[in-house]
């Protein structure tokens, strides 16, 4: 079974629907990560939370925002999803404070 | 303001060849700098790391090199296999140590194909 699963993986909508993308973890740790991937820019920090109490705004937090309901489970929500939110999202989870460990990404169109 | 560049999109190498992949970075603050590999329909996986107070690290057939004055790093691959053909992304964080946040900051990513 994988580590760090992402539920849906794939997820097609329309502007102005809301949209949660959730992010399950059997690894143990505290640390928990949403990033999003669009061509030519990487990955780039939406939140991230070190703990159950704790959670922290990343680059582009605007339009977002996230739940973390126990130490395994961490929710990114889009409150009014719009066509520039469509990316490749992936959870992350460490416990190192520096290697992350990936889930295999939620792959979300707005239209 | 792009903090952590690779400006190569794209590396064809031959099966057996060195593959070479750049990564430059612009916040003197770095001091822990990571490589990750992403297979298509897949999350990225750690490949190899670095911290500031090393030039080079190695594990098989990888191996990083850093940089400093230059605000440089590199991955070597050697010898290049068909199954590295992936996108590689560098990343970097600042404040190794108990004021790490553990926040990285990616790269674009350079898709490498290793030709058969």
């Amino acid at each position: 079974d994988a580590d760090v699963t992402q539920t849906p993986r794939n997820r097609i909508t329309k502007t102005g629907k809301r949209i949660m993308l959730e992010c399950s973890q059997t690894k143990g740790h505290d640390r928990m990560y949403w990033y999003r991937q669009d061509p030519g820019l990487g990955l780039r920090l939406i939140y991230y939370s070190f703990d159950v109490k704790d959670i922290n705004k990343g680059e582009i937090s605007d339009g977002y925002s996230v739940s973390r309901q126990a130490q395994a489970k961490f929710s990114l929500s889009l409150e009014s999803a719009i066509p520039n939110q469509t990316a490749l999202y992936f959870c992350a989870t460490s416990d190192y404070p520096h290697e992350q460990f990936f889930g295999p990404g939620t792959r979300l169109t707005v239209l | 303001d792009q903090q952590v560049k690779q400006n190569s999109p794209s590396l064809s190498v031959q099966e057996g060849r060195i593959s070479i992949l750049n990564c430059d970075y612009t916040n003197s603050m770095f001091d822990y700098f990571l490589w990750y590999k992403k297979y298509p329909a897949e999350g990225p996986t750690f490949l190899i790391s670095i911290s500031s107070i090393k030039d080079k690290n190695e594990d098989g057939r990888f191996t990083v090199f850093l940089n400093k004055s230059a605000k440089h790093l590199s991955l070597h691959i050697v010898p290049s296999q068909p199954g590295d053909s992936a996108v590689y992304f560098c990343a970097a964080s600042a404040g190794y140590g108990s004021s790490n946040t553990g926040k990285l900051i990616f790269g674009q990513g350079t898709t490498l194909q290793v030709k058969p």
